[in-house]
C-alpha cells in the first residue's frame, strides 16, 4: 500500500533549527511536496523535490533521497510565525498526491 | 499569480439540507480540481478530483449521489453536499492545478468550514 510517515508534533526554539522528516512508500514516484497549513487555514505550497538532494529556499529547505524512500524539511532561524502544521505528500505514478497526516511544529520563545 | 477562493468560507446549516460550496480559480485555467475533506489534527483526505467538461472520479468510499461535483467551466467547480448530517460537519478545502497528467502544485482555496446541526 502506499504510506506517508512523518512525526505527529515537534518543539523548537524562536531562532533555532528545526528538521521534520518524511518517509513514504507510493506505486511509482513523482516527486515529493511539502505544505504549511496554520490552524484553521488551507495548505501553502513550500516545496517540490522530483531529484535527489537539498533544495534551498530562503529559511526553508527540502531534502530527498529516492532510494531510502526519505525527505527532510529543514527550518532554519524559527520564527513564531513557523508554528503551523508540515504536511509532506507524495506523487504517485498515476500523478495523486498521498499526504502525510502532518507535523505540528510548536515554536517557543 | 494562481489565487483560488472558496465561497462560503463558513456555513451552518440543518441535518436534512443541502449545502453548495464554489471553487473558483482567480487568475488561471484549471484544468483539474480536487475537493479534499480535513477533520481536526487529521490530514487532508481526497474526496474528488475533477476535470473540466467530465464526471469526477471519486476516492474510494465517498458517495457520489451525497457529494455531487460539478465542473462545468475551466475557473469553476461546485460541491453539493446533499442532505446533510451532523458527521458530514468538516473542513472542506478544494484545489487546482493548470495541467493534468503532471506533477503540476496544486493551488489550495481558503476551505470552507461546514457545520450541520
Amino acid at each position: 500500500g502506499q504510506n506517508i510517515d512523518q512525526p505527529t508534533e515537534m518543539t523548537a526554539t524562536e531562532g533555532a533549527i528545526v528538521q521534520i522528516n518524511c518517509t513514504y512508500q507510493t506505486s511509482g514516484f513523482n516527486g515529493l511536496f511539502w505544505y504549511q497549513q496554520h490552524a484553521g487555514e488551507a495548505p501553502t505550497f513550500l516545496s517540490y523535490n522530483v531529484l535527489d538532494g537539498l533544495e534551498e529556499k530562503g529559511r526553508f529547505s527540502s531534502f530527498l533521497s529516492r532510494s531510502k524512500g526519505y525527505s527532510y524539511l529543514l527550518l532554519k532561524e524559527l520564527q513564531m510565525k513557523d508554528s503551523a502544521s508540515y504536511l509532506c505528500a507524495a506523487m504517485d505514478s498515476n500523478y495523486q498526491l498521498i499526504w502525510g497526516a502532518g507535523t505540528k511544529l510548536i515554536i517557543k520563545p | 499569480g494562481a489565487v483560488v477562493s472558496q465561497h462560503p468560507s463558513r456555513v451552518i446549516c440543518k441535518s436534512g439540507t443541502s449545502v453548495k460550496i464554489e471553487c473558483r480559480s482567480l487568475d488561471f485555467q484549471a484544468t483539474t480540481m480536487f475537493w479534499y475533506r480535513q477533520f481536526p489534527k487529521q490530514s487532508l483526505m481526497l474526496m474528488a478530483t475533477s476535470n473540466e467538461g467530465s464526471k469526477a472520479t471519486y476516492e474510494q468510499g465517498v458517495e457520489k449521489d451525497k457529494f455531487l461535483i460539478n465542473h462545468a467551466s475551466l475557473t469553476l467547480s461546485t460541491l453539493t453536499v446533499t442532505s446533510a448530517h451532523p458527521e458530514d460537519s468538516s473542513f472542506y478545502i478544494c484545489s487546482a492545478t493548470r495541467g493534468t497528467g503532471g506533477p503540476y502544485e496544486q493551488y489550495f482555496g481558503p476551505g470552507t468550514r461546514l457545520t450541520v446541526t
